[in-house]
């Protein structure tokens, strides 16, 4: 069975800080695909990145950043100078490539980023 | 496109009753899910459907009913609502599977008495 932990359950930064978001999984497929989503206070769940399992360069979109590293089993999410807006609920979701029955996306039990002026 | 849409935002429900949560998506997705998310656990999968008259169960389906009658539409039946299903509902859809991203509707709020 598929699995995701976010150990870090509350983080709180003071403005411009970097914080890095931990994201450890299990499966036992070796073709799979990693999910980072958002959400902010007002509620609703904003994709931030899909990556499958056979590409393990590091991702950079602005001040985010990813480092997904097979070996530990680890797909941790990096914040550079954050701002108070990145003040949300951070969920790490893994699902294994299939399509037709077992399609499941299994979520981490999500992380809250607190960003102080 | 309005993508995922939810009805009803907020719903009060007395222990026993019964309603349906509607989900729909106009971007001809085949893959549907439904989610309940509790504070401290995350979103869980409740139901999740690959098709047009296909319907399999997730992570925590007991209580909760689906059908998928069109690939546009669904519905989440609560048969008889208990307070241990207060919680937000969060449907979802993808092209294909759960290996695609997914797009969230912007939630339902239940809370049973």
């Amino acid at each position: 069975a598929q699995k995701v932990t976010q150990a870090q359950t509350e983080i709180s930064v003071v403005e411009k800080e970097d914080v890095t978001l931990d994201c450890v999984y299990e499966t036992r497929d070796t073709t799979y695909y990693l999910f980072w989503y958002k959400q902010p206070p007002s509620g609703e769940l904003v994709f931030l990145i899909r990556r499958n399992s056979f590409d393990e360069q590091n991702e950079i979109s602005g001040r985010y950043s990813w480092n997904f590293q097979k070996s530990t089993s680890s797909f941790n999410f990096t914040i550079t100078a954050s701002q108070v807006v990145d003040s949300a609920v951070y969920f790490c979701a893994l699902s294994e490539a299939v399509t037709g029955a077992n399609s499941k996306l299994t979520f981490g039990k999500g992380i809250t980023l607190s960003v102080r002026p | 496109n309005a993508g995922v849409t939810q009805t009803p935002k907020f719903q009060v429900l007395k222990t026993g009753q019964g309603m349906t949560l509607q989900c729909a998506q106009d971007m001809n997705h085949e893959y549907m899910s439904w989610y309940r998310q509790d504070p401290g656990m995350g979103l869980r999968l409740i139901h999740y459907s690959v098709g047009a008259g296909i319907t399999d169960q997730g992570e925590v389906p007991n209580g909760y009913n689906v059908s998928r009658s069109t690939t546009e539409d669904f519905p989440l039946r609560l048969l008889s609502a208990a307070p241990s299903q207060t919680s937000v509902y969060f449907c979802a859809s993808s092209y294909r599977g759960s290996d695609e991203t997914q797009y969230f509707g912007p939630g339902t709020r239940l809370l049973v008495l």
